[in-house]
């Protein structure tokens, strides 16, 4: 069965510090790989996707994740933080469940999050 | 280019109550996917829209439903309320089938409390 895991519900860092925050997943199929952000009292914004292209993939506000298939992990990235990063971040799967004729039909699968403080 | 909107954004209701919860897509998206957010559990999905036919489900009670007009936009309905049913619902949108592509576009959701 396909999952997702987010390693540390809460993550703090430190004003200008490395972000490393942790997403494995499970998946007997080529997963496509998403990471979400949530600030608060707002909805999801899409951060970055992966899609079976490049492994490493750049999405919005400096942010990047490496896709490594021998890791099954999709951990996100960015090199200095700022106290504007201070959300919510939710790491996702869609893997496929069936195939039809009309092409793969998959599910979303979503980790339970990590809130990340970043500290001035 | 307008984003999700949903309507009512806060609202508190009484156990046994029902409530209907309105989501306006983003113009020219077909899919309309229904969360549930609560700390502990943290995203649950209830179920998607695609062009008026719920697509997936996800695995809570007949209480909740929900509906998807010609026009993209969705309702969702949770009846007999329950003191567990406070949390965040969140609607959000895509172009294709969003577990498909993915790529959502979310509403700042409606906040539910129960009483």
């Amino acid at each position: 069965a396909q999952s997702v895991t987010q390693l540390g519900s809460h993550v703090s860092v430190s004003e200008g510090a490395l972000v490393l925050l942790r997403c494995n997943y499970s998946s007997s199929v080529p997963p496509y790989l998403f990471w979400y952000v949530q600030y608060p009292n707002q909805g999801l914004q899409l951060l970055l996707k992966y899609t079976s292209a490049a492994t490493l993939v750049k999405g919005i506000n400096g942010f990047e994740a490496e896709f490594k298939k021998s890791e099954t992990s999709f951990h996100l990235t960015k090199p200095s933080a700022h106290m504007s990063d201070a959300a919510e971040y939710f790491c996702a799967v869609s893997a496929v469940t069936s195939h039809g004729n009309a092409g793969n039909n998959r599910k979303l699968i979503w980790g339970l999050g990590t809130s990340l403080a970043v500290n001035p | 280019k307008a984003g999700v909107t949903q309507t009512p954004r806060y609202l508190i209701k009484t156990r046994g109550q029902q409530v209907t919860l309105s989501c306006s897509p983003i113009s020219g998206h077909r899919s309309v996917s229904w969360y549930q957010q609560t700390p502990g559990q943290g995203l649950q999905f209830l179920f998607e829209y695609f062009s008026e036919t719920q697509r997936n489900k996800g695995n809570f009670p007949g209480r909740f439903s929900g509906r998807q007009f010609s026009n993209s936009r969705s309702e969702m309905n949770v009846s007999t309320l329950e003191l567990g049913d406070s949390a965040l619902y969140l609607c959000a949108s895509s172009s294709g089938q969003g577990a498909n592509t993915g790529e959502l576009f979310f509403g700042e959701g409606s906040r539910l409390t129960v009483l």
